[in-house]
C-alpha cells in the first residue's frame, strides 16, 4: 500500500526561526512530490519536485527531494505569523496501464508561529 | 491554473439525512477526485470520478454510502448519505492537470471545500 509519512506532527516556533519539516515516502509508481500550504480548507499548492537534489525556491520556502532515500524537506527561513498552516505533502502515483493517477497525502504537520 | 467552484461551503445537517456537494470546473478534465478531511487528519481519497463510467472507489468507501455523479467533463456531485455524526468533516474536490515542458509534471487543484457537520 502507498505511504507517505510526515513528521513532525505538530511544531510550534518563534518568528525568525528556521524550520525543516519532513516527508518520507514507499509509493509503488512515483511520478512527483508536492508540497501544499492548507491554511482554511483548500491546499495551496507551494512546489513540486520530480528530481532528486534540485531545490526549489520561493522565498522563504525551499524544498529538495531525495529519490534514493525517498524522502523530501521543506524548509521555511525567518518565519512569520502568516506561515502558521498545515503543510500537507502529497506524493503523485501512476497506477496500471491504463495511465490514471492519484495523489496519496501524508497526515500534514501543523506549524504555528508565534510572534 | 485552474478553477473549481465548489458549494456549498458549510452545511450543518441532521443525522440520517443527505448532503450533496458540487464541484465545477472552468475547463473540461477527465478525472475528479473527491477527499475527506475529518478534523485532524490528512485528505483522504474517497473515489475517482470519471466522465462516462462508474467511480472508482478507495478502500473503505462504497458506492452507496458516497454516490457520485460525472455527467459532463466539467462537473460532478458526491453524496454524502445517511449522515451520522462521524461524517462530519471536510469535503474537498480536485483535479489534476498536466503542466510543463512535455505535459509530463501533473499539478493538482482544489475546490474551496465543504465543511460538513452532522448532529
Amino acid at each position: 500500500e502507498d505511504k507517505v509519512v510526515q513528521s513532525p506532527l505538530s511544531l510550534v516556533v518563534h518568528e525568525g526561526d528556521t524550520v525543516t519539516l519532513n516527508c518520507s515516502y514507499e509509493v509503488t509508481n512515483f511520478r512527483s512530490l508536492l508540497w501544499y500550504k492548507q491554511e482554511k480548507k483548500a491546499p495551496t499548492f507551494l512546489f513540486m519536485l520530480t528530481s532528486s537534489g534540485i531545490e526549489k525556491k520561493s522565498g522563504r520556502l525551499s524544498s529538495i527531494l531525495d529519490k534514493k532515500e525517498l524522502f523530501s524537506i521543506l524548509n521555511i527561513t525567518a518565519t512569520q505569523t502568516g506561515d502558521s498552516a498545515v503543510y500537507l505533502c502529497a506524493v503523485d502515483v501512476y497506477e496500471g496501464q491504463g495511465g490514471s493517477e492519484k495523489l496519496v497525502f501524508g497526515k500534514g504537520t501543523k506549524l504555528t508561529v508565534n510572534p | 491554473s485552474a478553477v473549481i467552484s465548489q458549494k456549498p461551503s458549510r452545511d450543518i445537517c441532521q443525522r440520517g439525512t443527505s448532503l450533496t456537494i458540487q464541484c465545477q470546473v472552468d475547463s473540461q478534465v477527465t478525472m475528479m477526485f473527491w477527499y475527506r478531511q475529518q478534523p485532524g487528519q490528512s485528505l483522504t481519497l474517497i473515489a475517482t470520478a470519471n466522465q462516462g463510467s462508474e467511480a472508482t472507489y478507495e478502500s473503505g468507501f462504497v458506492i452507496d454510502k458516497f454516490p457520485i455523479s460525472r455527467p459532463n467533463l466539467t462537473f460532478s456531485t458526491l453524496t454524502v448519505s445517511n449522515m451520522s455524526p462521524e461524517d462530519s468533516s471536510i469535503y474537498l474536490c480536485s483535479v489534476l492537470r498536466r503542466m510543463g515542458v512535455k505535459a509530463m509534471n501533473t499539478e493538482a487543484f482544489f475546490g474551496q471545500g465543504t465543511r460538513l457537520t452532522v448532529v
